[in-house]
């Protein structure tokens, strides 16, 4: 059972356009969320997150957005660029202290 | 570099034998986590110590157990391996423990089972 899903995965996009990666989950247990970015042979690195009470977040280029009642986030990364190309990971966390992951979504940014 | 360290970066073994992973957290850092990554399971939270002492488990079989010892380094055992034991297993660490702190993942160590 899948509680974290990202459904999409890949994704490509132009440099300067922006590119919006989405991320669905089951379990409204969930009251933090975290986006992670990987490269090939390195772990996941830590981009952006968002508490439950929060429906927005912003860190320069990149911007979360929180859907409570549709149990939807969303990364917006604007503008793109080349170097953003990655494995975007969505990620859920309760009290639990467990982090659940999404599949992952590859986005390839073209110059 | 996330200041979290994984030793060794690869490990090839054979099936039935026993391996230990060592993961040095960021200096400060008192909790470390384990996750591993599969092809067909994607990235699964194994277990959490906080301060020497387990506070989270996830999907970890019971083939595999962890440690986290004074210093704060922690160290993952994995026995009986077997094939499907293969995957690239990540340790993460965070200042604290409560569940908003941010975890900083290391590099990984790739095991592959043969």
């Amino acid at each position: 059972d899948q509680q974290v899903k990202q459904n999409s995965p890949s994704l490509s996009v132009q440099e300067g356009r922006i590119s919006i990666l989405n991320c669905d989950y089951t379990n409204s247990m969930f009251d933090y969320f975290l986006w992670y970015k990987k490269y090939p042979a390195e772990g996941p690195t830590f981009l952006i997150s968002i508490s439950s009470i929060k429906d927005k977040n912003e860190d320069g280029r990149f911007t979360v957005f929180l859907n409570k009642s549709a149990k939807h986030l969303s990364l917006h990364i604007v503008p793109s660029q080349p170097g953003d190309s990655a494995v975007y990971f969505c990620a859920a966390i309760n009290a639990g202290n467990m982090l659940t992951f999404g599949g992952g979504t590859r986005l390839m940014v073209k110059p | 570099d996330s200041g979290v360290t994984q030793t060794p970066k690869h490990l090839i073994t054979a099936t039935g034998q026993r391996v230990t992973l060592r993961c040095s957290p960021r200096s400060g850092d008192l909790s470390v986590y384990w996750y591993q990554q599969s092809l067909d399971q994607g990235l699964q939270f194994l277990i959490q110590y906080y301060n020497g002492e387990e506070r989270a488990k996830g999907n970890i079989l019971e083939r595999f157990s962890a440690q986290q010892f004074p210093d704060l380094h922690s160290e993952l055992n994995l026995s009986s391996l077997e094939l499907g034991d293969s995957a690239l297993y990540f340790c993460a660490s965070s200042a604290r423990q409560p569940h908003t702190d941010t975890q900083y993942f290391g590099p990984g160590t790739r095991l592959t089972v043969l």
